[in-house]
């Protein structure tokens, strides 16, 4: 069975930086690319970036994009969100979300860690 | 960038009702690429649907998707008390992940 555990959220400052992880399970966690997926409280659901199997490749949302920065470790099933220059719209649920056997879905889910931006 | 725009943002049925759920891109895409989640309250998104009528594994055959070029439907044939949630689409183009903003199911 698959499992998805996010940790790391919290409450934050505007201008501050926090990271959240993501430990895999249940499946052969290198051969899959890994994603997060955020919702804002009553709100729909925005993806926020992707990286590929092998941790070469990453892209991000245009919302993100220069203040964010995801890796990962195969050697431990781990991906990291690296988030900076936080802002009150960062506020939401962080999804981690494992890639399809294409790039196009997401086929497996985790419970989601809230990250709150507030002074 | 595809926008994607479902409705009605509310459907409210009763249990055993066919409940027909839209998404229509701003400009078409290819079926390969459009995938439906189910999402209940305090829960993690759930994939339903993906290549837009292939279901997911463990998913009821009663969920089955439809549509091509800009118009893509989700169909719940007959609904059950569980099946009350908010329903969102969901579209790739390779380096961009978009979803739309979602019907919600309710009961009548």
């Amino acid at each position: 069975e698959v499992q998805l555990v996010e940790s790391g959220g919290g409450l934050i400052q505007p201008g501050g930086s926090l990271r959240l992880s993501c430990v895999a399970s249940g499946f052969t966690f290198s051969s899959y690319s890994m994603n997060w997926v955020r919702q804002a409280p009553g709100k729909g659901l925005e993806w926020v970036s992707l990286v590929d199997a092998t941790g070469a490749y990453a892209y991000y949302a245009k919302s993100v994009r220069g203040r964010f920065t995801l890796s990962r470790d195969n050697s431990n099933n781990m991906v990291f969100l690296q988030m900076s220059s936080l802002r009150a719209e960062d506020t939401a649920v962080y999804y981690c979300a494992k890639g399809g056997t294409r790039w196009t879905y997401f086929d497996s889910w985790g419970q989601g860690t809230l990250v709150t931006v507030s002074s | 960038e595809i926008v994607l725009t479902e409705s009605p943002v509310t459907l409210s049925l009763s249990p055993g009702e066919r409940a027909t759920l839209s998404c229509r891109a701003s400009q078409s895409v290819s079926s390969d690429f459009l995938a439906w989640y189910q999402q209940k309250p305090g829960q993690a998104p759930r994939l339903l649907i993906y290549a837009a009528s292939r279901r997911a594994t463990g998913i009821p055959d009663r969920f089955s998707g439809s549509g091509s070029g800009t118009d893509f439907t989700l169909t719940i044939s007959s609904l059950e008390p569980e099946d009350f949630a908010v329903y969102h689409c969901q579209h790739s183009d390779g380096s961009s992940w978009t979803f739309g903003l979602g019907t919600r199911v309710e009961m009548k």
